[in-house]
């Protein structure tokens, strides 16, 4: 079945520290790849998509089809960036979207 | 555009009464989905429509929920009776297409307590 997993529900660092937000999922197609994240008190929003190979607030995410994995990354964490970071994927063109548990990062001064 | 739109933005119930979540998705997308956020499972999937007609409805817990979209621009989720259980933040997304550059566009949500 079509999972996506995301392991932590936690990851906690400092300010100016590297960040990693893990992903991996199950599929045996070409899957389509996204991140989500939720800011406090804001609406669930697209960060990025593993289509448009972009960066976006300094946000990165390269998809490993050997290991089944699309994890966020970032060289140095803000503390604007503490949120709620959702991995989702979409399988079959023109299928539904089904998201991971989510991974709250909070980023401390 | 204002968005998705849901109301309520919270409710608080008790236990059997009947709950109704409103959606109101954005003009011009013909998807529409009703998604389940609690912090065991995260955002659940519960059911999806395409030009108002439920496609999938594979993620509804139980008999309790229903959903319809009774035109482009409406759509209910009800959970009748309530549980305790079914204490979640509940979101509407719409999407123009589901491939390509289209992404779903997710409202504000609502906040259901059932006590």
């Amino acid at each position: 079945a079509q999972r996506v997993t995301q392991p932590e529900k936690l990851l906690s660092v400092f300010k100016g520290a590297p960040v990693e937000l893990k992903c991996n999922y199950s599929y045996s197609g070409s899957p389509e790849l996204f991140w989500y994240v939720q800011y406090s008190r804001q609406r669930l929003q697209l960060l990025l998509r593993h289509i448009s190979r972009e960066s976006i607030k300094g946000f990165t995410a390269d998809l490993n089809k050997g290991e089944t994995s699309f994890h966020l990354k970032k060289p140095f964490a803000q503390e604007e960036d503490s949120a709620m970071y959702y991995c989702a994927l979409r399988y079959n063109q023109g299928g539904k979207l089904i998201f991971g548990q989510g991974t709250e990062l909070s980023v401390k001064p | 555009d204002a968005g998705v739109i849901q109301s309520p933005r919270h409710e608080v119930t008790e236990m059997g009464q009947e709950v109704t979540l409103r959606c109101k998705p954005i003009s011009g997308h013909d998807y529409l989905f009703w998604y389940r956020q609690t912090m065991m499972r995260g955002l659940e999937l519960l059911i999806y429509f395409n030009n108002n007609v439920p496609i999938d409805d594979s993620g509804m817990p139980e008999d309790r929920f229903s959903a319809k979209m009774p035109n482009a621009s409406f759509s209910t989720l009800k959970i009748q009776p309530s549980e305790p259980r079914d204490s979640a933040v509940y979101f509407c997304a719409s999407s123009r297409h589901l491939s390509g550059a289209n992404v779903l566009t997710f409202g504000a949500g609502s906040r259901l307590t059932v006590l």
